[in-house]
């Protein structure tokens, strides 16, 4: 089946300093990837949908300058969490679709990153 | 809210037992999908039910979906210590393209 990849897997860094993460999709085409948000023993929430060539759609409650996210082609999408704070140290998990494939609800996840905000 | 309601939020069975757990949720949907996810890892897509299906098998799984209660199910049967792990249902709207999880359900399969 189809990959998707993270990196990094795990992150730590000083408070006030910006992280960015890379979503990629190994070996299909992704014009739709979505950003989720997970803390400890707690679901996925959904931060925003990034469409590569336009701006990406943000959930409610999530900063779009805090959260910057770029897909500036058919299998990378970015995360920047800029000024992070502990409060920002938590799971993200990104997720591509293959439109490609013969189910075009099929939802491939990435393995997460891990961020620490000390 | 994004998140349906999962039951039971925990549930811990000894190996070789049934485990059944719920999901439900409160608007129209396309399809629901249920996942797994192992601690601090990413997710893995375990099956997909249309919201014209009312029943999917696949290997120690099945799947059901009511859509009149708007709730769906996922049994495993003869549950492995390896099955271990947090399981969610997430929905397809109908109204786009987002995919939204439920709370979870974190099992215990005790060998």
């Amino acid at each position: 089946g189809a990959v998707v990849s993270q990196h990094p897997s795990r992150v730590i860094c000083k408070s006030g300093t910006s992280v960015k993460i890379e979503c990629r999709s190994l070996d299909f085409q992704a014009t739709t990837m979505f950003w989720y948000r997970q803390f400890p023993k707690q679901s996925l929430m959904l931060m925003a949908t990034s469409n590569e060539g336009s701006k990406a759609t943000y959930e409610q409650g999530v900063e779009k300058d805090k959260f910057l996210i770029n897909h500036a082609s058919l299998t990378l999408s970015t995360l920047t969490v800029t000024s992070a704070h502990p409060e920002d140290s938590s799971f993200y998990i990104c997720s591509a679709r293959d439109y490609g494939s013969g189910s075009t609800d099929t939802q491939y996840f990435g393995p997460g990153t891990r961020l620490t905000v000390l | 809210s994004q998140q349906g309601e999962e039951d039971p939020q925990a549930l811990s069975i000894q190996e070789g037992e049934n485990a059944t757990m719920n999901c439900s949720y409160k608007t129209s949907i396309n399809n629901l999908q249920w996942y797994r996810q192992n601690s601090g890892r990413g997710l893995v897509h375990l099956i997909l039910i249309r919201s014209n299906e009312r029943e999917k098998h696949s290997g120690r799984l099945r799947v059901t979906l009511d859509t009149s209660k708007k709730s769906s199910s996922l049994l495993i049967t003869a549950s492995r210590a390896a099955d271990t792990a947090s399981y969610f249902c997430a929905k397809r709207e109908t109204s786009g393209s987002r995919l939204t999880f439920g709370e979870g359900t974190q099992l215990t399969v005790n060998p």
